[in-house]
């Protein structure tokens, strides 16, 4: 069947990095769109960005500008995303998504969810 | 862009229906056709349940209904069961492979 599965936990101190990973299976790993969504505790979800698995083209979302990147490796089907600089503000749950057919501008709804990976960042 | 607007709680009695509204902008809900609802509980991944304002993903009940008029998106769940208590999010496309999200709308069933 479809699914993501994702990393573990991860606690981090402030200043420091984050890299969650996401792998795909059960569909054609380049063909669909991974975005990644973020919960804070008790907060609503933030779209963060998405990248698409054929070329690794990339867009994120303006308030993650300068600390973000997604990388995926097509050899064994994971999507990656990196968040630099972190802060206590990072603290939350963080998704991958599939989203539509690349061939498409990425408009399309998020029809399968990772499991989520809760990072929290503390000094 | 800034987070849709929803409204922070909506509730029901069993049977009944309820609407959620989201609001937005022609730069998003209003400019495409492209809005989504998911459905998530405490603790769980979210689940959609509407995509393209209208359609249905396989598996979720045709009790959850979406629709579009402007700016505004809004989900109807009708026959309310004490399992559709949840919090809802809308999302909508936003541009140049951009989405964004509503603030979501806890609801309860009486």
């Amino acid at each position: 069947q479809v699914q993501l599965v994702q990393s573990g936990a991860e606690v981090k101190k402030p200043g420091a990095s984050v890299r969650v990973s996401c792998k795909a299976s059960g569909y054609t790993f380049t063909s669909y769109y991974i975005h990644w969504v973020r919960q804070a505790p008790g907060q609503g979800l933030e779209w963060m960005g998405v990248i698409n698995p054929s070329g690794g083209a990339t867009d994120y979302a303006q308030s993650f500008q300068g600390r973000l990147t997604m990388t995926r490796d097509t050899s064994t089907s994971t999507v990656y995303t990196e968040l630099s600089s972190l802060r206590s503000g990072d603290t939350a749950v963080y998704y991958c998504a599939r989203g539509g057919l690349v061939v498409v501008p990425a408009v399309h709804g998020l029809d399968v969810w990772g499991q989520g990976t809760t990072v929290t960042v503390s000094s | 862009q800034s987070a849709l607007t929803q409204p922070p709680s909506a509730s029901g009695s069993p049977g009944q229906s309820v609407t959620i509204s989201c609001t937005g902008t022609s730069s998003d809900v209003g400019g495409y056709n492209y809005v989504s609802w998911y459905q998530q509980y405490p603790g769980k991944a979210p689940k959609l349940v509407i995509y393209e304002v209208s359609k249905w993903p396989s598996g979720v009940p045709d009790r959850f209904s979406g629709s579009k008029s402007g700016n505004t998106a809004s989900l109807t769940v009708s026959g309310l069961q004490a399992e559709d208590e949840a919090d809802y999010y809308c999302s909508s496309y936003a541009g140049n492979n951009n989405l964004v999200f509503g603030g979501g709308t806890k609801l309860t069933v009486l």
